[in-house]
């Protein structure tokens, strides 16, 4: 199994901020990485894909980078929407998802 | 409209059987893998496994072979998640999703809204 390991585990941030979430692989995943944002109660969403992909539809603060086995989630001015775990997830090998990272605003 | 619809919440005792759904619309439902993920309460996702319902090729993850089966029925648009004897660790959402490249195993695009499994006595 390839683990994901992400940083922080929580973070607490306000409106503006610039925040950056980490995930890290067990061994080289390529750009094999995709991002999730999850509210309570709902599904996940699909955030990036292939690292650095923005889906259609999200908000061009969220961008992704990295490739091997780290990876960044940054999202360059916070919003209150943004409130919410993320979660990173290789696909190289079968998948994985890491543990989690719950942001908060401020 | 592309969407996944699963089936309701359920309730069940210890050793019981349970199989529950996940119908896809709006797509070629035979030609995109299906995943099955699922979340304990309060904790996080877990990649369970993954069918291609076009061929049934079905993947597990280590941690959930022999815990489960998935299947498809792509005559009638529907993955499944069974489990023959049911245990309280069991208990949590269990969401579809599918793959967002056609034959391809990839990122999940599309999630049905999850089923909530609860196993008490």
């Amino acid at each position: 199994d390839i683990q994901m390991t992400q940083s922080p585990s929580t973070l607490s941030a306000s409106v503006g901020d610039r925040v950056t979430i980490t995930c890290r692989a067990s061994q080289t995943i390529s750009n094999w990485l995709a991002w999730y944002q999850q509210k309570p109660g709902k599904a996940p969403k699909l955030l990036i894909y292939k690292a650095s992909s923005l889906e259609s539809g999200v908000p061009s603060r969220f961008s992704g980078s990295g490739s091997g086995t780290e990876f960044t989630l940054t999202i360059s001015s916070l919003q209150p929407d943004d409130s919410a775990t993320y979660y990173c997830q290789q696909y190289y090998s079968y998948s994985t998802f890491g543990q989690g990272t719950k942001l908060e605003i401020k | 409209e592309v969407q996944l619809v699963q089936s309701g919440a359920e309730v069940k005792k210890p050793g019981e059987s349970l199989k529950i759904s996940c119908k896809g619309s709006g797509f070629t439902f035979s030609s995109y893998w299906l995943g099955w993920v699922r979340q304990m309460p309060g904790n996080g996702l877990e990649w369970m496994g993954i069918i291609y319902p076009g061929d049934s090729d079905t993947k597990y993850s280590p941690s959930f072979q022999g815990q489960a089966t998935i299947s498809a029925d792509k005559s009638i648009s529907t993955a499944y998640l069974q489990w023959g004897s049911l245990k309280a660790s069991d208990t949590g959402m269990y969401y579809c999703a599918r793959a967002m490249i056609v034959g391809g195993i990839e990122a999940f695009d599309i999630w049905g809204q999850g089923t909530l499994v609860t196993v008490s006595s």
